[in-house]
């Protein structure tokens, strides 16, 4: 069965802090997923990344980057010179082969808290 | 407005009574997912949908929950006889399968049930 660790519950840094988020994974699969929703206090999930697990390369978009190791069953999430608006719980994902159609097994999420 | 929509935004309940919730996804998406989150913890699958037909359902989703998705366009969730531990905020989703699989899936902004 799959399952997604986030440890850090809450992490506050202050504005143009560099924070890093951790995601740890297992999955019996060899084909699988792995995402990260950010959910500010609006509620909605906002989809920030979609990884696949043979494609190990590190992603970078603006501020936010993203480091997938599969030697460690990690998949960490960065974000450089943080701000106010980053302020949101952030989520960690899996979804295994497509026959599971995608559905999504979520971490328990790391509330992150920016402060000016 | 294209995004998935839910509605009601809250709902308020007494304990067994029944309720319905419903989910407008994104026009030309043909998944639907159900999920569940309870305060301080991470989305869980309840069910999902291929156009009408229900694929999948998590084993969270007793006999009192029901999901229907007549048309394959929008979707209910019922739950009947409701119960304290029913109370959690209930977010649907949506995506489109095509030539990528294990697409991102588009979230509303989720219903949240209180039952007293």
């Amino acid at each position: 069965a799959q399952k997604v660790t986030q440890a850090q519950t809450e992490i506050s840094v202050v504005e143009k802090e560099d924070v890093t988020l951790d995601c740890v994974y297992e999955t019996r699969d060899t084909t699988y997923y792995l995402f990260w929703y950010k959910q500010p206090p609006s509620g909605e999930l906002v989809f920030l990344i979609r990884r696949n697990s043979f494609d190990e390369q590190n992603e970078i978009s603006g501020r936010y980057s993203w480091n997938f190791q599969k030697s460690t069953s990690s998949f960490n999430f960065t974000i450089t010179a943080s701000q106010v608006v980053d302020s949101a719980v952030y989520f960690c994902a899996l979804s295994e082969e497509e026959t599971s159609g995608s559905r999504l097994t979520f971490g328990e999420g790391t509330q992150l808290t920016v402060n000016p | 407005d294209t995004g998935v929509s839910q509605d009601p935004r809250h709902k308020i309940t007494k304990r067994g009574q029944n309720v319905t919730f419903r989910c407008d996804p994104i026009s030309e998406h043909n998944r639907l997912y159900w999920y569940r989150q309870t305060l301080g913890q991470g989305p869980e699958f309840l069910t999902y949908f291929q156009n009408e037909a229900q694929l999948e359902k998590s084993r969270l989703l007793s006999d009192r929950f029901s999901a229907e998705r007549p048309k394959g366009s929008f979707s209910t969730l019922e739950i009947q006889r409701t119960e304290q531990g029913d109370s959690a905020m209930y977010l649907c989703a949506s995506s489109e399968t095509g030539v990528a699989t294990n697409e991102k899936l588009f979230f509303g902004s989720g219903t949240q049930l209180s039952v007293l």
